[in-house]
């Protein structure tokens, strides 16, 4: 079965300080992909990445960048120089490869995230 | 952009009620998902469709049932509502092998 852990159930920091949100996922496939996403206190989930199994390449984009380590199964992600704006719940999911039908996305728990000014 | 539109932000049901959440989305996917989220719990999968009359269960489907009888539309049914059906829940869509979802803005609902 698969599996995410997300064990940072809440993380506050002062703006301006960088931020690493751990993700460990558990899955037997070979094939998967990984995803981090935002949730802003309006709800909506937006998506931030994916990342799929056989690219182990660390990702930045502007002040985010991601660390995906197959050896540790784990796929992190970094804020650098945080603002108030990234204040928001944070979802690491997990899915797998099917040859067809619906990829189903299995999500850890959740790190809320504050930034204080 | 993809859009995912829920049809009410907030609801508030009785117990016993017979709850519909609906949800449209405008980019032609095949794939739909219901999920609902509670703290500590993060985001469980409760139904999703991947055709248009297709349906099978995620992994909490007791209590709910879904239809999907246009392709953009996906509906979430709770029978006979509980106050443990209190909760947020999102809806989703996809295309089908690409992995990731795009989410509607959820539905917050109290039973009392």
């Amino acid at each position: 079965a698969q599996k995410v852990t997300q064990a940072q159930t809440e993380i506050s920091v002062v703006e301006k300080e960088d931020v690493t949100l751990d993700c460990v996922y558990e899955t037997r496939d070979t094939t998967y992909y990984l995803f981090w996403y935002k949730q802003p206190p309006s709800g909506e989930l937006v998506f931030l990445i994916r990342r799929n199994s056989f690219d182990e390449q660390n990702e930045i984009s502007g002040r985010y960048s991601w660390n995906f380590q197959k050896s540790t199964s784990s796929f992190n992600f970094t804020i650098t120089a945080s603002q108030v704006v990234d204040s928001a719940v944070y979802f690491c999911a997990l899915s797998e490869a099917p040859s067809q039908g619906a990829q189903k996305l299995v999500f850890g728990q959740g790190t809320r995230l504050t930034i204080n000014p | 952009d993809v859009k995912v539109t829920q049809s009410s932000r907030y609801l508030v049901k009785r117990t016993g009620e017979k709850v519909f959440l609906e949800c449209v989305q405008d980019m032609d996917h095949e794939n739909m998902f219901w999920y609902r989220q509670d703290p500590g719990l993060g985001l469980r999968l409760i139904y999703f469709s991947y055709d248009v009359k297709m349906k099978e269960k995620g992994d909490i489907p007791e209590g709910y049932s879904v239809s999907r009888e246009k392709k953009e539309r996906f509906s979430l049914i709770l029978e006979s509502a509980s106050t443990n059906q209190t909760s947020m829940y999102l809806c989703a869509s996809s295309l089908p092998r690409l992995g990731g979802a795009f989410f509607g803005q959820g539905t917050r609902l109290t039973v009392v």
